[in-house]
């Protein structure tokens, strides 16, 4: 299995609501990420998950909450979103720090 | 932190020509410089990459290089056709022993006319 798969491909969501996006992969990867894309721009690093432990918290807002039950699996939790946070959210994975694979990620719409 | 620079950001070649898309980076510590393609809708996919240590790597139509000292490398895509209509990004990283992520340049669109 050569595949990072990402649930749900699309998502709108109300401001108040609570919703969570989910990344599987079973390459044995240790490394495991999300990336924030807006239309037109570059991926932008939000977490980092290395053996299970966040490595890296790019300073995301608390509304934006990232979860990592096993090796396999990576959650992040939304809550209270703004309008400004619809973008493409990627999740990626990597053996080492390099050859980053990426999801097909989650386009989420927040009204 | 790491900063990617990267030219130009929309570049238009007619179909069977040559393109190239060069990138800078700024952490002397880089040493892993990868280059992905992302076709609208989709998912970044790493077309190819190249590892300070080498200065060109080539895979059939791509090819990358790296020039260390001056901080900056290149992706070269020859005889290009319409599939390779896209963005590139390229980026760059390094190993310190923990999961950093990389850093990606704006991207390029690259536009093959027919």
């Amino acid at each position: 299995d050569t595949e990072v798969t990402q649930t749900p491909k699309h998502l709108v969501m109300g401001m108040t609501n609570k919703k969570s996006l989910k990344c599987e992969q079973h390459m044995g990867h240790r490394a495991m990420y999300w990336y924030k894309q807006k239309a037109k721009k570059p991926p932008e690093l939000m977490f980092v998950y290395s053996y299970e432990k966040l490595s890296i918290n790019e300073s995301v807002p608390s509304r934006f909450s990232p979860e990592c039950p096993n090796s396999s699996l990576l959650n992040l939790h939304l809550h209270a979103l703004q309008p400004e946070d619809s973008a493409l959210y990627l999740c990626a994975s990597s053996l080492t720090n390099e050859k980053l694979f990426f999801g097909s990620g989650t386009q989420l719409s927040v009204l | 932190g790491e900063n990617v620079e990267q030219h130009p950001s929309t570049l238009s070649v007619q179909e069977g020509d040559s393109a190239v898309i060069k990138c800078t980076y700024s952490d002397s510590a880089s040493n892993y410089f990868p280059w992905y393609k992302q076709e609208l809708g989709k998912r970044p996919q790493l077309i190819i990459d190249i590892r300070s240590n080498v200065g060109e790597k080539k895979d059939q139509r791509i090819a990358v290089t790296l020039n260390k000292t001056a901080k900056h490398f290149s992706l070269h895509i020859t005889e290009t056709q319409p599939e390779d209509s896209a963005v590139y990004f390229c980026a760059a990283s390094n190993d310190r022993g923990g999961a950093d992520g990389l850093t990606f340049g704006k991207g390029t669109h690259l536009i093959i006319q027919p």
